[in-house]
């Protein structure tokens, strides 16, 4: 069975912090991929990234980077110099096979000036 | 940008109602699926398909049902709406392939008073 842990539900910054959103997953396959989505407050989960198993080559997009790490079975999504329209709730999804995308419980994010 | 769409955006009807949530995507994809995500931001499968006149029941048990007979729509219907069916409904689509990533509609906020 796969399973994702978002173990934060809820994080607090001020604008400018940097702020890191914690992901651990399980699953038993050895080719498989992983998500992170961000959901603003308009409702829809909006496509931030892909990685799959065999590359743990860390990524950096602007102000968001993410750390993919096999050994601990996690994969960190860092924003660098929040700003409030980061408020929004991020998800961590891993996908294997043909099964369905599974989606961690979800992280919001609250960014105040 | 993703070309999904769910109609209507919001929905406040009565008890004992039939509704259909409409779901309609122009990428071609082959896997659409449905998700009722509470305000406790958990998202949970309730449907999804793999391809015209394919549907499996996801993780949550639902009393809706789906139907797909045609690539690009795949409706959710509630024959009897229910307070209890009070939810956000969000649709989503992805490709054949293992690695890509789903896309997600606005979503559908239903209110059953």
């Amino acid at each position: 069975a796969q399973k994702v842990t978002q173990a934060q539900t809820e994080i607090s910054v001020v604008e400018k912090e940097d702020v890191t959103l914690d992901c651990v997953y399980e699953t038993r396959d050895t080719t498989y991929y992983l998500f992170w989505y961000k959901q603003p407050p308009s409702g829809e989960l909006v496509f931030l990234i892909r990685r799959n198993s065999f590359d743990e080559q860390n990524e950096i997009s602007g102000r968001y980077s993410w750390n993919f790490q096999k050994s601990t079975s996690s994969f960190n999504f860092t924003i660098t110099a929040s700003q409030v329209v980061d408020s929004a709730v991020y998800f961590c999804a891993l996908g294997s096979g043909y099964s369905t995308l599974t989606f961690g419980k979800g992280t919001m994010l609250l960014v105040s000036p | 940008e993703a070309d999904i769409y769910q109609t209507p955006r919001y929905l406040v009807i009565g008890t004992g109602k039939k509704i259909t949530l409409e779901c309609s995507q122009t990428m071609g994809h082959d896997k659409m699926y449905w998700y009722q995500q509470d305000p406790g931001m958990e998202l949970h499968l309730i449907h999804y398909s793999y391809g015209v006149n394919s549907t499996e029941k996801g993780d949550l048990s639902s009393e809706s049902t789906v139907s797909r007979i045609r690539t690009e729509h795949f409706p959710l219907t509630l024959e009897s709406a229910r307070p209890s069916h009070t939810s956000q409904y969000l649709c989503a689509s992805s490709g054949r392939a293992m690695n890509t990533e789903a896309f997600f509609g606005q979503g559908t906020r239903l209110t059953v008073v």
